[in-house]
Formats: structure tokens, C-alpha cells, sequence
């Protein structure tokens, strides 16, 4: 049983429009949320992160987290073509000291 | 500008050659982490190191030897590698516990003739 699971995609979005990625975990102890950005042949690079359930919001980008469902999720507003990239969700589990757990990724594709 | 860099870019290396993979943070943290990531794959932890000692091995093959000479570097020494090691390596660092994010070097793209 996986542990993060996020859709593979690909999801593919118009320009300006909304982008919704989505996770769900399995250990109910979680505390830590994170959401990467990952380019083709780059180095993933922190996008979010969040810790309390609700909403956290930074510019074009919202995280919203539900612990009691177990979800985690990123909405990307007025998404541009620049944002087309794979999306790594990350979760620090209550026993997994010293380690996140990634999802497999999502690639989001924004065309013009 | 990331603030970790890991050194060299880019590697190719025989099967019977000896290499190492360097990596620097002056972010103040004080876990480090070695990550292995092959094409269309989510990173794949190898070994985390927090307060220079080694917590956590993933069941790594011994020709992957990591050292942490001081808080701010980490180095993975490369002994004997496998067609199969060809891969990203991403090195992170955060403060300890796992509760904080992760910020990650460009990596080091290593090819196994």
C-alpha cells in the first residue's frame, strides 16, 4: 500500500485557468505537508508548505490541507505555461523522523 | 541561486572507478540527505545524516558510502557502480526532525559506462 499518492497525470489546463493537484496519505499522524515543483531535468524545488488545516496562500499558489480526510492539495491560480511541470507532494509521517515521504508526482501541463 | 550546491554536475564514470559527489549547505541546518532519482520518478531517499552522524540508511548498496566531514558537507563516495546507478543525485538539507522543508541542490547526473 503506498503511503502518498497523488494522480499521475497528465493533467493539462488552459492558460489562466485554474490547475487542482491533489494528494492523499495514509499516516494519520502526519504534521508536515510539502508541495514541490519539479522540472525536467531540475532539481526539485519548494513550492509550500503547511502544517494546520485550512488554507495557506502564497501569490498564484493555495495549499489546502484536511487531516481528518487525509488530503492535501494544491490549487495554482491563473496558471501560465511556465508552471507546466511535475509536482511532488511530501509528507512527514509521526514515526518517520528525519524523512518525508514523496508521491509519485503529478505533471501538470498549462498550454497557451 | 540555490544554497546548496553539489559538485560536479555532471559525472561518467567506469565500472571500476572510484568517485566522489560533494555537497555544501551554509544554510545553518543541520540534516543533510542524499537522494537518488532515475527519469520519471519521485526521489528516492538513500541516507540522512542529522547532527553529522548517520540516522538512516535505506538498505544501500555498499558501494555507496556517504561521510559528513562537518555540518555544512556531505559527500557520497562512489566504489564499483552498476549500469543501473545511472541516475540524478540530489542532496537536501533542513533542520532536523523531517517536520521542515527540504531545500535541494541542482544535483549531479551520474552516467555508468
Amino acid at each position: 500500500q503506498k503511503e502518498v499518492e497523488q494522480n499521475s497525470g497528465p493533467l493539462s489546463v488552459p492558460e489562466g485557468a485554474i490547475a487542482s493537484l491533489n494528494c492523499t496519505y495514509s499516516d494519520r499522524g502526519s504534521q508536515s505537508f510539502f508541495w514541490y515543483r519539479q522540472y525536467s531535468g531540475k532539481s526539485p524545488e519548494l513550492i509550500m508548505f503547511i502544517y494546520s488545516n485550512g488554507d495557506k496562500e502564497d501569490g498564484r499558489f493555495t495549499a489546502q490541507l484536511n487531516k481528518a480526510s487525509q488530503y492535501v492539495s494544491l490549487l495554482i491560480r491563473d496558471s501560465q505555461p511556465s508552471d507546466s511541470a511535475t509536482y511532488l507532494c511530501a509528507v512527514n509521517g509521526e514515526t518517520s523522523y528525519d524523512k518525508v515521504i514523496f508521491g509519485p508526482g503529478t505533471s501538470l501541463s498549462v498550454i497557451p | 541561486d540555490t544554497e546548496v550546491t553539489q559538485t560536479p554536475k555532471h559525472l561518467v564514470m567506469g565500472m571500476t572507478n572510484k568517485k566522489s559527489l560533494k555537497c555544501e549547505q551554509h544554510m545553518g541546518h543541520r540534516a543533510m540527505y542524499w537522494y537518488k532519482q532515475k527519469a520519471k520518478k519521485p526521489p528516492e531517499l538513500m541516507f540522512v545524516y542529522s547532527y553529522e552522524k548517520l540516522s538512516i540508511n535505506e538498505s544501500v548498496p555498499s558501494r555507496f558510502s556517504p561521510e559528513c566531514p562537518n555540518s555544512s558537507l556531505l559527500n557520497l563516495h562512489l566504489h564499483a557502480l552498476q549500469p543501473e546507478d545511472s541516475a540524478l543525485y540530489l542532496c537536501a538539507s533542513s533542520r532536523p526532525g523531517g517536520a521542515e522543508p527540504q531545500h535541494f541542490g541542482d544535483g549531479t547526473r551520474l552516467s555508468i559506462l
